[in-house]
């Protein structure tokens, strides 16, 4: 299993809602991350998850709490969103630090917020 | 990202070449890849060169590295309409989870 697999596909949420996106991957990478995508413009990190510890928060909103279960799964959960939070939400792993093989992305969950 | 700079639009003709050119700021960059992204889609790892080296090709793509000017470039040989997508050039370093991401070039290919 080469993938890293992503639900939902689509997400539309109101702004007093609370929902959680989901990441699986099941080749044994011990780093996951979440990003943030707006249309025709390039990621953005939001979190990374090494070894199932947070290690990095790029001073992202408190509305997103990221959570790690197991080494296999990744959460993002999502309170009192605004408008401008839609956009297209991506989760990837890497073995370790993604030197090599950078990242293997999901397909992304996209969300919108009204 | 503000480290790494791409041109945005190329249009290129079916069957022709297509190069699609990225700067990079940090000399300790370890590895630097090429993304594509088509619509609607995650991103998908295209290739990757490690900085020691000057060339890597595989297959279609070809991946030139002038590390003295920080300038990557990937050509795609044989330009078809499935590589209509845009194309994002990333680099990181060692020991470090991030990858610092280009604008992204978008690619039409024209029949």
């Amino acid at each position: 299993d080469t993938e890293v697999t992503q639900t939902p596909k689509h997400l539309v949420m109101g702004m007093t809602n609370k929902k959680s996106l989901k990441c699986e991957q099941h080749m044994g990478h011990r780093a996951m991350y979440w990003y943030k995508q707006k249309a025709k413009k390039p990621p953005e990190l939001m979190f990374v998850y090494s070894y199932e510890k947070l290690s990095i928060n790029e001073s992202v909103p408190s509305r997103f709490s990221p959570e790690c279960p197991n080494s296999s799964l990744l959460n993002l959960h999502l309170h009192a969103l605004q408008p401008e939070d839609s956009a297209l939400y991506l989760c990837a792993s890497s073995p370790g630090t993604p030197i090599g093989n950078g990242y293997t992305f999901g397909s992304g969950t996209r969300l919108t917020v009204v | 990202g503000e480290d790494v700079e791409q041109s945005l639009f190329l249009s290129v003709r079916e069957g022709d070449s297509s190069v699609i050119n990225c700067t990079y700021t940090d000399s300790s960059s370890t590895y630097l890849y090429w993304y594509k992204q088509e619509p609607g889609a995650g991103l998908q790892l295209l290739t990757y060169i490690f900085s020691n080296m000057d060339m890597k090709q595989d297959q279609r793509l070809t991946v030139l590295l002038n590390k003295k000017d920080k300038h990557l470039s990937l050509r795609i040989a044989d330009t078809q309409t499935g590589d209509s997508a845009i194309y994002f050039c990333a680099e990181s370093q060692s020991n470090d989870y991030k990858l610092s991401f280009g604008a992204g070039t978008t690619v039409t290919v024209r029949a």
